[in-house]
């Protein structure tokens, strides 16, 4: 099966600084790749995802690469601010029947003020 | 617009009681299914999934199950918790393998 592997596991950073934060994947049939917040106490909330036919996509602060031949991507967030604050996963989904994700371990990301 | 519903938010149970977690998701039909675990301060360890009706995989061989009565339905059962059944417990929905999940807002379970 899929196995997704995310570092680091804790960032600290400066308010408007960014912050890059990786993940690799095992499954070269991995053809979806979503990054999710989670603040404390709260559920994941989908942020960002790229398509395997993708190399790049952004949203305002935040961005997404991947890489298919190295199979890693990465999350990009400029201009960090305070409520950037929380936990995010990486996952990647396989094909195949049920379409499940596969989540990375998390990275805690603190923004300092 | 689709919602997911998932209850009760907080649960305190004894070692050794049954456990029921409901999840329903509303406009949408023939949703995936998912439930997830989060231990204190870790990642999320996929529990069970479901494409359809009756149609349920587990993913982690546990003293945990799982149902799917209705389409948009989802249950979480034990007949016996145990202490290591702590946790944080997600319930998920995707319409199809184009889109990221959506998460219902939790269950915190401790059992005691």
């Amino acid at each position: 099966g899929e196995n997704v592997e995310q570092h680091p596991s804790t960032l600290s950073v400066q308010e408007g600084d960014s912050a890059v934060i990786k993940c690799t994947y095992s499954d070269s049939a991995s053809n979806y790749f979503p990054w999710y917040k989670q603040e404390l106490g709260k559920r994941p909330q989908l942020i960002i995802d790229i398509r395997s036919n993708v190399g790049e996509k952004k949203d305002q602060r935040i961005a997404v690469t991947l890489n298919k031949t190295a199979k890693h991507f990465s999350l990009h967030i400029t201009e960090t601010q305070p409520e950037d604050s929380a936990v995010y996963f990486c996952a990647a989904r396989s094909t195949g029947t049920a379409s499940k994700l596969t989540f990375g371990t998390g990275t805690r990301l603190q923004v300092m003020l | 617009s689709q919602t997911i519903h998932q209850w009760p938010a907080t649960l305190v149970q004894p070692v050794g009681s049954p456990l029921s977690l409901e999840c329903t998701v509303e406009g949408t039909s023939n949703p995936n299914l998912y439930w997830y675990r989060q231990a204190a301060g870790r990642g999320l360890q996929l529990l069970f999934y479901s494409i359809g009706i009756d149609q349920i995989s587990s993913e982690v061989p546990q003293n945990l199950s799982a149902s799917r009565p209705q389409d948009r339905q989802f249950i979480l059962s034990s007949k016996k918790l145990l202490l290591s059944d702590s946790g944080f417990y997600l319930c998920a929905w995707s319409k199809d393998r184009e889109y990221g999940y959506t998460f219902g807002s939790g269950t915190r379970l401790t059992v005691v």
